[in-house]
């Protein structure tokens, strides 16, 4: 069975840096088409809106958001199993939940989330 | 970045009843391999997306065969053959061909 699991910090203050840790389980992310990457969800009145922020392709390649690239970086621990994202800068704009998502050839799979608030 | 419009933003329907939802990307979606990347998600509150359709038409697995999606190009739908109160939620398309990976912006389907 296939899981990811998001941590980090649940608060983070204006202009701080945020770091993610996706942990995954059940597969390897040396392995081909093995692609995982995060998403948020932010309040976008009227509902929440999904945005894809980063992702790193089992061949190493790397894409970001292109409004975000600047305050992004995505990387790989393929001993520990985990895919680590930063985002710099933070705002209270940025508040919401981030997910780590593996997509594979056919696999899509999510992790739970976790809720980040920022505030001062 | 591919804009994804998605029609209604909200749909009550009533159980046992059709329902479909519309989504246009604003650049086509088919890809040089020949594929089309447009999948559909359903998320219920506080649960993760979860994944319905790929590659326009193709059901994850444990997906009930209620649920249908077509289209090619720039156009598509889903469709619920019968809604089932456990269909509630908000759905989202979304296309993985060009990068950024781009979300509509959701379609709440509500029971009457």
């Amino acid at each position: 069975q296939i899981t990811l699991k998001e941590s980090g910090p649940s608060l983070v203050k204006p202009t701080q840096t945020l770091t993610l840790t996706c942990t995954v389980s059940g597969l390897s992310l040396t392995s081909t088409d093995v692609n995982v990457g995060w998403v948020r969800q932010i309040r976008q009145p009227p509902g929440k809106a999904l945005e894809w922020l980063a992702i790193s392709y089992w061949d190493d390649d790397k894409r970001y958001s292109p409004s975000l690239k600047n305050r992004l970086s995505i990387t790989k621990d393929t001993s520990k199993n985990q895919v680590v994202l930063t985002m710099s800068n933070m705002d209270p704009v940025d508040t919401g939940t981030y997910y780590c998502v593996y997509q594979g050839l056919i696999d899509d799979i999510w992790g739970q989330g976790i809720l980040v608030t920022v505030s001062s | 970045d591919v804009v994804m419009t998605q029609s209604p933003l909200s749909l009550p329907v009533t159980l046992g009843q059709p329902a479909s939802i519309s989504c246009r990307s604003s650049q086509s979606l088919l890809y040089s391999d020949g594929d089309t990347y447009l999948a559909w998600f359903h998320q219920r509150p506080g649960q993760s997306p979860r994944r319905l359709i790929y590659k326009v038409s193709n059901r994850d697995s444990g997906v009930p065969d209620r649920f249908s999606g077509s289209g090619s190009g720039t156009d598509f739908t889903l469709k619920i053959s019968k809604v089932e109160a456990e269909d509630v939620g908000i759905y989202y398309c979304m296309q993985g061909t060009h990068w950024p990976q781009m979300f509509g912006q959701g379609t709440k389907v509500e029971i009457k």
